[in-house]
């Protein structure tokens, strides 16, 4: 089993719809969690993190972690084309210098 | 500009023969990572730097070298390349006190014939 599951997609949505993305994980020590985008042929870039539990707004993104669940989200309110990317789930413990990732999933936004 | 350089950006090569790729950071962290990203795998750490001589295993690090005399700069060696290391190569870095921000370069695609 995978210390961290993401779904890999595709997901397509509508320009404007609510996007849910989600990452599961085995390790109770993990402290950090990390959303990053991917856009093709590019590095990944920070998108937003967050430190044990609860909510972090910005902007047309939310991140949400349940460690009780060992799940987290990522929302994307009103989505736009150029949200289509892969986006990555990363986690980390305190302390730690390992940086482990889900898999990604592929977002697709049509206009 | 703040930057992960990396070259060269794509290289193809035979198995066994020797090859560098190059990583460099201008924002004087102390902090570098090796990574690799594969369909359905996701990016997977093969080796990491604490700081200048300091370096340590990461999940992935079997045919793989690394070494950091300088903090600014963090290569990745393959000794002696086989097919199953074809792969996208992603250096990043980050400062000591950020545990989450990690500045990742554009990559390196790499093809083991």
């Amino acid at each position: 089993q995978k210390e961290v599951e993401q779904d890999p997609g595709p997901l397509s949505v509508p320009e404007g719809a609510i996007v849910s993305l989600n990452c599961t994980y085995s390790n109770s020590a993990f402290q950090y969690f990390m959303w990053y985008r991917q856009y093709s042929r590019k590095g990944p870039e920070l998108l937003m993190y967050t430190y044990s539990s609860g909510n972090k707004e910005d902007g047309r993104f939310t991140a949400q972690v349940d460690k009780s669940s060992k799940y987290i989200s990522l929302f994307i309110r009103d989505s736009q084309p150029s949200d289509s990317a892969t986006y990555l789930c990363a986690m980390s413990e305190t302390g730690g210098f390992k940086t482990i990732f889900g898999a990604g999933t592929r977002l697709f936004v049509k206009a | 500009e703040a930057q992960v350089t990396q070259n060269p950006r794509y290289l193809i090569t035979v198995t066994g023969k020797k090859l560098t790729v190059t990583c460099s950071q201008n924002m004087n962290h102390e902090y570098m990572s090796w990574y690799r990203q594969d369909p359905g795998l996701g990016l997977r750490q093969i080796y990491y730097s604490m700081n200048v001589e300091v370096t340590d295993k990461g999940d992935v690090p079997e045919g793989y070298k690394v070494s950091r005399k300088e903090k600014r700069n963090f290569p990745l060696i393959l000794e002696s390349p086989s097919p199953n290391q074809t792969s996208l190569y992603f250096c990043a870095s980050r400062s000591g006190t950020s545990k989450e921000t990690q500045y990742f370069g554009p990559g390196t695609r790499l093809l083991v014939l």
